[in-house]
């Protein structure tokens, strides 16, 4: 069974500072795996995925995400936190052959001034 | 545009009564779902279909009902034998996108209390 594990459900950052939202998945088959952000009472929005080839992918807004196998890891960077930033932000990860997405509980993302 | 459509946004279920949340899409996507977020737990999926006049239980089916008549449309209904729906429910589909790369696609969600 596939599952997703997110550390951290609040993290706080001051603008201008590293973000990195982390994700470790489960999987018994090569995943394919996503993070989605979501703004209040909005649905989610792609920020990025990787199914197969380049390791390093980039997405919207800046943020960035690397696929390691060895780690099962899968963790969001961005550079430089933008108040705008400030969301929840959700990993997950699917199983090619059934099309499920099975998601992490979320981490929210709060930017200080 | 391609998108998927839920509505209404708000809706208000009185105890006892069942009601339906609505989904559509037109991204001819094959696949569809159903989830349902609650604060600190993440999205859990409740059911799913793949085609047509088909669908499966997902980890929270209980209290919950759907149909799969057409492929653009996946309605989902609370039945009263679910102690607990005040949520925010999420219909998603899956399929390629504009440019031939899997991915899916969310509606912007239903918040379902009980009054």
């Amino acid at each position: 069974a596939q599952s997703v594990t997110q550390l951290g459900s609040h993290v706080s950052v001051s603008e201008g500072a590293l973000v990195l939202l982390r994700c470790n998945y489960s999987s018994s088959v090569p995943p394919y795996l996503f993070w989605y952000v979501q703004y209040p009472n909005q649905g989610l929005q792609l920020l990025l995925k990787y199914t197969t080839g380049a390791t390093l992918v980039k997405g919207i807004n800046g943020f960035e995400a690397e696929f390691k196998k060895s780690e099962t890891s899968f963790h969001l960077t961005k550079p430089s936190a933008h108040m705008s930033d400030a969301a929840e932000y959700f990993c997950a990860v699917s199983d090619p052959n059934t099309d499920k997405l099975i998601f992490g509980t979320g981490t929210r993302l709060q930017v200080f001034p | 545009d391609g998108g998927i459509t839920q509505s209404p946004k708000y809706l208000f279920r009185k105890e006892g009564q069942n009601v339906t949340l609505s989904c559509e899409q037109n991204l001819n996507h094959d696949a569809m779902y159903w989830y349902r977020q609650d604060p600190g737990q993440g999205l859990r999926l409740i059911y799913y279909s793949q085609i047509v006049n088909d669908f499966q239980k997902g980890d929270i089916a209980e209290g919950y009902s759907v149909s799969r008549e057409k492929k653009e449309s996946f309605p989902l209904t609370v039945t009263s034998a679910q102690k607990n729906p005040t949520a925010f429910y999420l219909c998603a589909s899956s399929g390629l996108d504009s440019t031939q790369v899997y991915g899916y696609t969310f509606g912007s969600g239903t918040r379902l209390t009980v009054v």
